[in-house]
């Protein structure tokens, strides 16, 4: 299996633009994680969804950030319009159910740096 | 990666020597508990797990202590290697809706 895959790796953005970060789940896993992670605060759970549908968006910043999952392999966490706080690393990661023995897998991120 | 950074509690090994990276949880309530270990540029990798029936979970080289008197967690490696140098993480369900929740992480370099 390849594992979560996460594109693009590195995102380098001027303030105002549009960002979209992308990823493809592990196949089967019915749970989709966007963490987002700063030195300051570590890792945030921004949205999940299950089976497609989003369950808890609690821990998206703000309007400007919306995630969508159109299918069980993409998704997508757009920013319209960036601003230089959401420079960060942005981790997509999958699992097979939530709770005990299921444990998250993490793409290697993208790199969002806003200027 | 972002996760290392100058604030985290760093524990510097000499290579061969055995390493104990410590974690104290927050919720009494969790019964599932994860570490990972994130590498510079690359995300968070599953190491080992231990539900809350137990107390010991071994793993190749890495052995996961849980004691929930005190709800502290532990991960023993043993014989450190230079690929061992990352940023740990401790992990528990018990966070929101049963998710996890992930402390700050630890930071380990290992000594040549």
């Amino acid at each position: 299996d390849a594992g979560v895959i996460q594109s693009p790796r590195h995102e380098v953005t001027e303030m105002g633009q549009e960002v979209t970060l992308r990823c493809k789940p592990i196949s089967g896993h019915d749970y989709l994680f966007w963490y987002r992670q700063t030195m300051m605060r570590g890792l945030e759970l921004l949205i999940y969804f299950n089976n497609n549908v989003p369950i808890d968006d609690s821990g998206m910043p703000e309007d400007r950030f919306s995630a969508k999952m159109p299918n069980a392999s993409f998704s997508t966490l757009k920013i319209q319009p960036s601003e230089p706080r959401d420079s960060a690393v942005y981790f997509c990661a999958s699992s097979q159910r939530t709770g005990t023995g299921s444990p998250l897998h993490f793409g290697n991120g993208t790199r969002l740096t806003v200027t | 990666g972002e996760s290392v950074g100058l604030h985290l509690p760093t524990l510097s090994v000499q290579e061969g020597d055995n390493s104990i990276i410590n974690c104290a949880y927050s919720n009494s309530a969790s019964d599932y508990f994860i570490w990972y270990k994130q590498e510079s540029g690359k995300g968070p990798q599953f190491i080992i797990d231990i539900r809350s029936n137990m107390d010991k979970r071994q793993g190749q080289r890495v052995t996961v202590l849980l004691n929930k008197t005190v709800k502290h967690l532990s991960l023993q490696i043993a014989a450190t290697q230079p690929g061992d140098s990352a940023v740990y993480f401790c992990a528990e369900n018990g966070g929101k809706n049963n998710r996890l929740a992930f402390g700050k992480g630890n930071q380990v370099v290992v000594i040549p």
